[in-house]
Protein backbone atom coordinates (compact mmCIF):
# COMPACT_ATOMS: atom_id res chain seq x y z
CA UNK A 1 0.00 0.00 0.00
CA UNK A 2 1.86 3.28 -1.03
CA UNK A 3 -0.93 5.95 0.97
CA UNK A 4 -0.41 8.30 3.86
CA UNK A 5 0.52 6.04 7.00
CA UNK A 6 -0.29 7.41 10.55
CA UNK A 7 1.13 6.07 13.80
CA UNK A 8 -0.09 5.27 16.08
CA UNK A 9 -3.76 4.80 15.24
CA UNK A 10 -4.76 5.63 18.42
CA UNK A 11 -3.04 6.98 21.62
CA UNK A 12 -4.66 7.52 25.00
CA UNK A 13 -2.71 9.62 27.46
CA UNK A 14 -2.82 11.42 30.58
CA UNK A 15 -3.14 15.43 31.28
CA UNK A 16 0.02 16.83 31.27
CA UNK A 17 2.17 13.78 29.61
CA UNK A 18 3.75 14.53 25.92
CA UNK A 19 2.87 12.78 23.11
CA UNK A 20 4.13 12.39 19.48
CA UNK A 21 2.90 11.07 16.17
CA UNK A 22 4.08 10.23 13.18
CA UNK A 23 3.36 10.64 9.43
CA UNK A 24 4.60 8.92 6.45
CA UNK A 25 3.01 10.57 2.80
CA UNK A 26 2.99 9.20 -0.61
CA UNK A 27 6.44 9.13 -1.57
CA UNK A 28 7.60 12.12 -3.63
CA UNK A 29 4.89 14.37 -2.57
CA UNK A 30 6.63 16.96 -1.40
CA UNK A 31 3.34 18.81 0.40
CA UNK A 32 2.54 17.85 3.87
CA UNK A 33 -0.45 18.68 5.44
CA UNK A 34 -1.71 18.49 9.25
CA UNK A 35 -5.23 18.99 10.04
CA UNK A 36 -6.99 18.12 13.49
CA UNK A 37 -10.74 16.86 13.42
CA UNK A 38 -13.08 16.97 16.81
CA UNK A 39 -16.11 15.21 16.81
CA UNK A 40 -19.09 16.30 14.47
CA UNK A 41 -17.07 18.73 12.72
CA UNK A 42 -15.02 18.89 9.88
CA UNK A 43 -10.93 18.66 9.41
CA UNK A 44 -9.47 22.22 10.84
CA UNK A 45 -6.11 23.16 9.00
CA UNK A 46 -2.87 23.26 11.73
CA UNK A 47 0.30 23.53 9.62
CA UNK A 48 2.03 22.50 6.15
CA UNK A 49 4.96 21.73 4.70
CA UNK A 50 6.58 22.08 1.55
CA UNK A 51 9.52 19.90 1.53
CA UNK A 52 11.32 20.51 5.17
CA UNK A 53 10.11 23.85 5.37
CA UNK A 54 7.25 24.68 7.50
CA UNK A 55 5.42 27.50 5.51
CA UNK A 56 2.11 28.08 7.40
CA UNK A 57 0.74 27.78 10.84
CA UNK A 58 -3.02 27.87 12.02
CA UNK A 59 -3.43 30.43 15.29
CA UNK A 60 -4.81 26.64 16.41
CA UNK A 61 -1.43 25.56 16.88
CA UNK A 62 -0.55 26.81 20.31
CA UNK A 63 3.38 26.80 21.55
CA UNK A 64 2.16 23.25 22.61
CA UNK A 65 2.04 22.31 19.25
CA UNK A 66 5.54 21.77 17.45
CA UNK A 67 5.70 19.92 13.76
CA UNK A 68 8.56 18.43 11.72
CA UNK A 69 9.62 17.43 8.84
CA UNK A 70 13.78 17.13 8.92
CA UNK A 71 14.58 15.17 5.52
CA UNK A 72 11.47 16.36 3.52
CA UNK A 73 9.98 12.98 4.00
CA UNK A 74 7.77 11.79 7.12
CA UNK A 75 6.49 14.55 9.91
CA UNK A 76 6.34 14.40 13.37
CA UNK A 77 3.35 16.30 15.63
CA UNK A 78 4.61 16.46 19.01
CA UNK A 79 2.00 17.50 21.97
CA UNK A 80 3.30 18.93 25.00
CA UNK A 81 1.55 19.05 28.24
CA UNK A 82 -1.46 17.26 26.61
CA UNK A 83 -4.61 18.62 27.87
CA UNK A 84 -8.49 17.74 27.77
CA UNK A 85 -8.74 20.00 25.29
CA UNK A 86 -6.62 18.16 22.65
CA UNK A 87 -8.41 15.41 22.19
CA UNK A 88 -9.25 14.78 18.83
CA UNK A 89 -8.28 12.79 15.61
CA UNK A 90 -5.33 14.26 13.57
CA UNK A 91 -5.02 13.75 10.19
CA UNK A 92 -2.05 14.01 7.86
CA UNK A 93 -2.85 14.54 4.22
CA UNK A 94 0.02 14.51 1.35
CA UNK A 95 -0.11 16.32 -1.89
CA UNK A 96 2.35 15.92 -5.17
CA UNK A 97 1.74 19.80 -6.41
CA UNK A 98 0.31 23.06 -5.43
CA UNK A 99 -2.11 25.45 -7.46
CA UNK A 100 -5.68 24.66 -9.19
CA UNK A 101 -6.17 21.20 -9.59
CA UNK A 102 -4.45 20.28 -5.92
CA UNK A 103 -5.92 17.10 -4.57
CA UNK A 104 -4.78 15.95 -0.79
CA UNK A 105 -4.50 11.92 0.28
CA UNK A 106 -5.19 11.74 3.56
CA UNK A 107 -4.36 8.98 6.17
CA UNK A 108 -6.49 6.94 8.18
CA UNK A 109 -5.63 9.60 11.55
CA UNK A 110 -4.70 9.41 14.67
CA UNK A 111 -6.83 9.25 17.41
CA UNK A 112 -5.63 10.74 20.92
CA UNK A 113 -7.51 10.66 24.22
CA UNK A 114 -6.39 12.64 26.65
CA UNK A 115 -7.77 11.84 30.16
CA UNK B 1 -13.11 35.11 5.12
CA UNK B 2 -13.43 31.64 3.38
CA UNK B 3 -16.15 28.88 5.19
CA UNK B 4 -18.11 26.04 3.89
CA UNK B 5 -21.56 25.77 5.27
CA UNK B 6 -23.39 22.06 4.87
CA UNK B 7 -26.63 21.38 5.61
CA UNK B 8 -27.19 19.54 8.90
CA UNK B 9 -27.72 15.90 9.45
CA UNK B 10 -28.23 13.01 9.80
CA UNK B 11 -29.89 12.72 6.40
CA UNK B 12 -31.97 9.27 7.10
CA UNK B 13 -33.25 7.97 2.85
CA UNK B 14 -34.26 4.52 1.91
CA UNK B 15 -32.39 2.85 -1.10
CA UNK B 16 -32.83 4.12 -4.33
CA UNK B 17 -34.34 7.43 -2.86
CA UNK B 18 -32.45 10.69 -4.80
CA UNK B 19 -29.80 12.19 -2.69
CA UNK B 20 -29.10 15.88 -2.25
CA UNK B 21 -26.53 17.17 0.08
CA UNK B 22 -26.38 21.08 0.04
CA UNK B 23 -23.51 22.96 0.71
CA UNK B 24 -22.33 26.67 -0.28
CA UNK B 25 -19.25 28.88 0.39
CA UNK B 26 -17.74 32.02 1.09
CA UNK B 27 -14.63 32.92 -0.58
CA UNK B 28 -12.61 35.21 -1.98
CA UNK B 29 -11.41 34.83 -5.53
CA UNK B 30 -11.94 31.47 -7.66
CA UNK B 31 -10.94 28.50 -5.16
CA UNK B 32 -11.63 24.91 -6.15
CA UNK B 33 -14.20 23.12 -4.72
CA UNK B 34 -14.39 19.27 -3.25
CA UNK B 35 -16.57 16.99 -1.70
CA UNK B 36 -14.46 14.42 0.72
CA UNK B 37 -16.13 10.96 1.98
CA UNK B 38 -15.27 9.32 5.56
CA UNK B 39 -16.81 5.72 6.38
CA UNK B 40 -16.65 4.26 9.14
CA UNK B 41 -13.15 3.61 10.65
CA UNK B 42 -11.76 5.22 7.86
CA UNK B 43 -10.05 8.11 6.45
CA UNK B 44 -11.25 10.95 4.36
CA UNK B 45 -11.33 9.93 0.90
CA UNK B 46 -11.58 12.35 -2.29
CA UNK B 47 -15.28 11.61 -4.01
CA UNK B 48 -15.44 14.33 -6.45
CA UNK B 49 -14.03 18.06 -7.87
CA UNK B 50 -14.23 20.90 -9.76
CA UNK B 51 -11.74 23.87 -10.52
CA UNK B 52 -13.88 26.68 -12.01
CA UNK B 53 -17.73 28.07 -12.46
CA UNK B 54 -19.34 25.40 -14.27
CA UNK B 55 -17.51 22.64 -14.37
CA UNK B 56 -19.24 18.66 -13.03
CA UNK B 57 -17.41 16.67 -10.59
CA UNK B 58 -18.84 12.93 -10.73
CA UNK B 59 -17.62 10.02 -9.47
CA UNK B 60 -19.53 6.62 -8.55
CA UNK B 61 -23.23 7.95 -9.30
CA UNK B 62 -22.42 11.40 -7.58
CA UNK B 63 -22.63 14.74 -8.88
CA UNK B 64 -21.57 18.11 -7.81
CA UNK B 65 -21.38 21.24 -9.98
CA UNK B 66 -19.84 24.04 -9.35
CA UNK B 67 -22.21 27.41 -9.41
CA UNK B 68 -20.26 30.89 -8.54
CA UNK B 69 -23.87 32.71 -9.12
CA UNK B 70 -25.22 31.03 -5.99
CA UNK B 71 -21.73 30.13 -4.59
CA UNK B 72 -22.70 27.05 -4.15
CA UNK B 73 -21.57 22.94 -4.82
CA UNK B 74 -24.75 20.60 -3.85
CA UNK B 75 -23.85 16.98 -3.95
CA UNK B 76 -26.64 14.69 -5.44
CA UNK B 77 -26.96 11.40 -6.56
CA UNK B 78 -29.40 9.87 -8.63
CA UNK B 79 -30.40 6.06 -6.19
CA UNK B 80 -28.23 5.78 -3.09
CA UNK B 81 -27.30 2.32 -1.77
CA UNK B 82 -26.54 1.09 1.36
CA UNK B 83 -23.18 1.34 1.45
CA UNK B 84 -23.26 5.09 0.66
CA UNK B 85 -23.58 5.64 4.30
CA UNK B 86 -20.66 8.03 5.79
CA UNK B 87 -19.95 11.40 6.67
CA UNK B 88 -19.71 13.92 3.20
CA UNK B 89 -17.76 17.12 3.63
CA UNK B 90 -17.55 19.90 1.60
CA UNK B 91 -14.12 21.64 1.09
CA UNK B 92 -13.15 24.50 -0.44
CA UNK B 93 -8.75 25.09 -1.62
CA UNK B 94 -7.86 28.59 -2.31
CA UNK B 95 -5.39 28.31 -4.89
CA UNK B 96 -3.24 31.84 -4.21
CA UNK B 97 -2.49 33.30 -0.16
CA UNK B 98 -3.19 31.01 2.28
CA UNK B 99 -3.24 27.49 0.70
CA UNK B 100 -5.49 24.75 2.43
CA UNK B 101 -8.64 22.87 2.79
CA UNK B 102 -10.84 24.70 4.40
CA UNK B 103 -14.27 21.84 5.35
CA UNK B 104 -17.96 22.15 6.47
CA UNK B 105 -18.80 20.24 9.40
CA UNK B 106 -20.09 17.40 7.20
CA UNK B 107 -23.29 15.21 7.50
CA UNK B 108 -24.13 12.40 7.98
CA UNK B 109 -26.40 9.88 5.71
CA UNK B 110 -27.75 6.99 6.44
CA UNK B 111 -29.40 4.40 4.01
CA UNK B 112 -31.66 2.19 5.06
CA UNK B 113 -32.23 -1.44 3.37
Amino acid sequence: DTGVSQDPRHKITKRGQNVTFRCDPISEHNRLYWYRQTLGQGPEFLTYFQNEAQLEKSRLLSDRFSAERPKGSFSTLEIQRTEQGDSAMYLCASSPRTGANNEQFFGPGTRLTVL
Amino acid sequence: GNSVTQMEGPVTLSEEAFLTINCTYTATGYPSLFWYVQYPGEGLQLLLKATKADDKGSNKGFEATYRKETTSFHLEKGSVQVSDSAVYFCALFRNTGFQKLVFGTGTRLLVSP
